[in-house]
């Protein structure tokens, strides 16, 4: 049981350029979430799903496309990357259950910095 | 909209030590739930103790309490008899009941002395 992994663990990008993020969850979780966290600041959601084939926009979601088309995996994506977008990005996810809905579970980040 | 405000930008004890830190939050719904989440260097984001708002009962989990005071929008992490290992970033985060988005504060970085 991985839990939630994220590929790549760090990147480096020229501006303009264009990349994929991917997440991806062992836990059958329905609910999956994008971050950015930036020094000094909190976590700010950048896209979210609540099923397979759904996606909605968080905080921050400008410069960013997302997709699930499986369960499992929830993509971030970066047409034209640019200076700003330069942060740790995390991937998460959640149960629908009751109990555990609540909590999310993190996979171990990805550094990208753009040039 | 809901924000998280932590006040501590960091703090430094002795290993044993009892440590607080801070945390307040601005809703206007009445049921709602809130986390401390850890993050130590390996940057790993973990679940360290969660309070539902309409439970009165402060959560406890080992060394880790809060003292939930709902009318004053506060929730402060105790952590007692604090560990090398508890150095780490500490954020709160608030998740409204209707939807699942957590909002969070902007941490507070915790150094454990030996």
């Amino acid at each position: 049981n991985a839990g939630v992994t994220q590929t790549p663990k760090f990147r480096v990008l020229k501006t303009g350029q264009s990349m994929t993020l991917l997440c991806a969850q062992d836990m059958n979780h329905e609910y999956m979430y994008w971050y950015r966290q930036d020094p000094g600041m909190g976590l700010r959601l950048i896209h979210y799903s609540v099923g397979e084939g759904t996606t909605a926009k968080g905080e921050v979601p400008d410069g960013y496309n997302v997709s699930r088309l499986k369960k499992q995996n929830f993509l971030l994506g970066l047409e034209s990357a640019a200076p700003s977008q330069t942060s740790v990005y995390f991937c998460a996810s959640s149960d629908r259950g009751s109990a555990g809905r609540y909590e999310q579970y993190f996979g171990p980040g990805t550094r990208l910095t753009v040039t | 909209a809901q924000t998280v405000t932590q006040s501590q930008p960091e703090m430094s004890v002795q290993e044993a030590e009892t440590v607080t830190l801070s945390c307040t939050y601005d809703t206007s719904e009445s049921n709602y739930y809130l986390f401390w989440y850890k993050q130590p260097p390996s940057r790993q984001m973990i679940l360290v103790i969660r309070q539902e708002a309409y439970k009165q009962q402060n959560a406890t989990e080992n060394r880790f309490s809060v003292n939930f005071q709902k009318a004053a929008k506060s929730f402060s992490l105790k952590i007692s008899d604090s560990q090398l290992g508890d150095t780490a970033m500490y954020f709160c985060a608030f998740m409204r009941n209707s939807n699942y988005q957590l909002i969070w504060g902007a941490g507070t970085k915790l150094i454990i002395k030996p």
